[in-house]
């Protein structure tokens, strides 16, 4: 099945925000509010950052925020620091039973 | 504190199988989905599919063929995921992590990650 779309790579600098798109269709990020993001290093394990398109789970910072729009869902890093240099991927219930992520998006913090 | 701790990297060969563990602890491991994500060397996060804990059901994601095996043992509160035969592609970081409905089925709980390298 398909992946959601996401921008291969995303770059800002310090300070700076920047925002992450991931698009589908009805199907999915249209059609549900069951979207989430997730913050990837190499070599440890991912990290939900967003959930249900914009709540934060407890201990994620307020520089990162969630929205969606149609069939896009975004999301928002603000204030950008040299920690938040990591992939990010957005995952989106498509129906009952399925479930899809996008294929990532590279944050370089310049 | 609530975890989940998966088994040892894996070296093996075509056509071998290989038996990744997920143990969880610091909640009720019958209260929330497992599921399984992989990793390939390059590429995104891939996501296999998921077990009901509570009824031991497994669906897997299109496209995941019958030789990815998804089971559990509730009385020691883990889950595994079986790959026969083997093949290079396999070759993969394997990641079981925690769905819970208070997050909208957002994957809150992560383990460590398992690699598997398949090589001759």
């Amino acid at each position: 099945q398909s992946a959601l779309t996401q921008p291969a790579s995303v770059s800002g600098s310090p300070g700076q925000s920047i925002t992450i798109s991931c698009t589908g269709t009805s199907s999915d990020i249209g059609g549900y509010d069951y979207v989430s993001w997730y913050q990837h290093y190499p070599g440890k394990a991912p990290k939900l950052m967003i959930y249900e398109v914009k709540n934060r789970p407890s201990g994620v910072s307020n520089r990162f925020s969630g929205s969606k729009s149609g069939n896009t869902a975004s999301l928002t890093i603000s204030g950008l620091q040299a920690e938040d240099e990591a992939d990010y991927y957005c995952r989106s219930n498509r129906g009952t039973n399925t479930w899809v992520f996008g294929g990532g998006t590279k944050l370089t913090v310049l | 504190q609530v975890q989940l701790v998966q088994s040892g990297s894996e070296l093996k060969k075509p056509g071998a199988s290989v038996n990744v563990s997920c143990k969880a602890s610091g909640y009720t491991f019958t209260s929330h989905a497992l599921n399984w994500v992989r990793q390939a060397p390059g590429q995104g996060l891939e996501l296999m599919g998921w077990i009901n804990t509570y009824t031991g059901t497994p669906t897997y994601a299109q496209g995941v063929t019958g030789r990815f095996v998804f089971s559990l043992d509730t009385s020691v509160s883990t889950a595994y995921l079986q790959i026969s035969s083997l093949k290079a592609d396999d070759t993969a970081v394997y990641y079981c992590a925690r769905g819970t409905a208070a997050t909208g089925y957002g994957l809150d709980v992560w383990g460590q990650g398992t690699t598997v390298t398949v090589s001759s």
